[in-house]
């Protein structure tokens, strides 16, 4: 069974700090990997996507995958309390591309 | 681009009441999605079309759960003889199914309270 596992947190950072979101997949074939925030009471949306080893920078976003390691991250920069959300990892492999997603992490960001 | 439409946005219900929910998807999406959500929890894969096509539904899907696409455009998701535990947000994702790149754009989601 496809697993994608976060730590619930809450991660608490101050502002202006370095938010490190971390994520683990167990099926060794996915391909795709996402990172979605969730406001409170809101529907997620998509923040990054990320396929190949490395880093991926996107604004204040940089997600990171490591195959080997099976692990991905996202890092936000210059954290704002707008930032706070709920952050899921989501991975899917070939054939149905389906999107599994973890848990989710939650991200406080205090002024 | 009118964005991913759910309705009803809430839904209380008896046990033992059937339930249905819609879902309009961005227009030129292809694939259509249904997730269940509960409170500390992430999306759950329910079920998903291509086109008109319904190609995978979740082992943990009970036999109560129906969908339909028909035509290849909005959803509905049905819930027969609701039960408590099948209190929880139904959300629905349209995307333009690009391999790798799938990409998913959600609905504000059916918030489903069964009492």
């Amino acid at each position: 069974q496809k697993e994608v596992e976060q730590n619930s947190g809450p991660l608490s950072v101050p502002e202006g700090a370095i938010a490190s979101l971390n994520c683990t997949y167990s099926d060794r074939v996915s391909q795709s990997f996402f990172w979605y925030r969730q406001y409170s009471g809101k529907s997620p949306e998509l923040i990054m996507s990320i396929y190949s080893n490395g880093d991926k920078e996107d604004g204040r976003f940089t997600a990171q995958l490591n195959k080997a390691s099976q692990y991905v991250s996202l890092l936000i920069r210059d954290s704002q309390p707008s930032d706070s959300a709920t952050y899921l990892c989501a991975s899917s492999s070939g054939g149905s591309y389906i999107p599994t997603f973890g848990r989710g992490t939650s991200l406080i960001v205090h002024p | 681009d009118t964005g991913v439409s759910q309705d009803p946005r809430h839904k209380i219900t008896k046990r033992g009441q059937n339930v249905t929910f819609r879902c309009d998807p961005i227009s030129e999406h292809n694939r259509l999605y249904w997730y269940r959500q509960t409170l500390g929890q992430g999306p759950e894969f329910l079920t998903y079309f291509q086109n008109e096509a319904q190609l995978e539904k979740s082992r943990l899907l009970s036999d109560r759960f129906s969908a339909e696409r028909p035509k290849g455009s909005f959803s509905t998701l049905e819930i027969q003889r609701t039960e408590q535990g099948d209190s929880a947000m139904y959300l629905c994702a349209s995307s333009p199914h690009e391999g790798l790149n799938e990409k998913l754009f959600f609905g504000s989601g059916t918030q489903l309270s069964v009492l």
